[in-house]
């Protein structure tokens, strides 16, 4: 199984500020990365898939990038509704794994 | 508008059968490049996807539990199941089922998930 180390644990931030959260790949896995925010109450929302693609209705504050088995998650100019838990989740090849998730909270 | 939904019975004992559904709406199973997912998350496991079924029926499980998953689908009724046997503690968790949209293999919309716990 492909395993994702995602780092930091946490994160603590203020408001306006931004932050980049990472997710290493013990194997390659091309592109195939997406990026999940999980909030209170809320239904798992997709962020970023293929590495760098935005989903839909995803504000641009939001990217991602790759480098090797290395992607990055960026959200520029922090606002309230962006703190929450991220994951990261391979998609190239089966077992999906996971990342063990980032919690971001308000400085 | 997609959404998904899950249903389980909240609560059962060790060593029974784990019967989820996922009811959906805005898209059909029927239709090609469709796919439903099952992820699963616990406080010791994190998030750990499960198993994925096709709009051609074609299934796939993570080989971790496959000897104890079965998923199906009725797409008349806009329905997915899974089906885990021989439930134990450490199996208690959320339960997501998610979207799948083929060439892709992320999770586009997933359901609020419904929390099961195994205990004696």
């Amino acid at each position: 199984d492909v395993q994702m180390t995602q780092s930091p644990y946490y994160l603590a931030v203020s408001p306006g500020e931004s932050v980049s959260i990472n997710c290493k790949a013990s194997k390659s896995i091309s592109k195939y990365l997406a990026w999940y925010q999980q909030r209170p109450g809320k239904v798992n929302k997709l962020l970023i898939y293929d590495g760098s693609t935005l989903q839909s209705g995803i504000p641009s504050r939001f990217s991602g990038s790759r480098s090797g088995t290395d992607f990055t998650l960026t959200i520029r100019s922090l606002e309230s509704e962006d703190f929450g838990l991220y994951y990261c989740q391979q998609h190239n090849e089966f077992p999906f794994t996971f990342g063990s998730g980032t919690r971001l909270e308000i400085k | 508008q997609v959404s998904l939904k899950e249903s389980g019975p909240g609560i059962l004992q060790p060593s029974q059968t784990l019967s989820l559904t996922c009811s959906f709406s805005g898209f059909s199973l029927n239709n090609y490049g469709m796919c439903v997912g099952w992820i699963r998350q616990s406080s010791g496991k994190g998030l750990e996807w499960l198993a994925h079924i096709w709009w051609n029926d074609d299934k796939y499980y993570n080989p971790s539990l496959k000897n104890r998953l079965t998923i199906s689908k009725d797409t008349s009724t806009n329905q997915a199941f899974l089906k885990i046997t021989n439930m134990d503690t450490a199996d208690s968790a959320t339960y997501y089922c998610a979207r799948t949209l083929r060439p892709h293999w992320h999770f586009d919309f997933w359901g609020p998930g419904t929390m099961v716990t195994v205990s004696s």
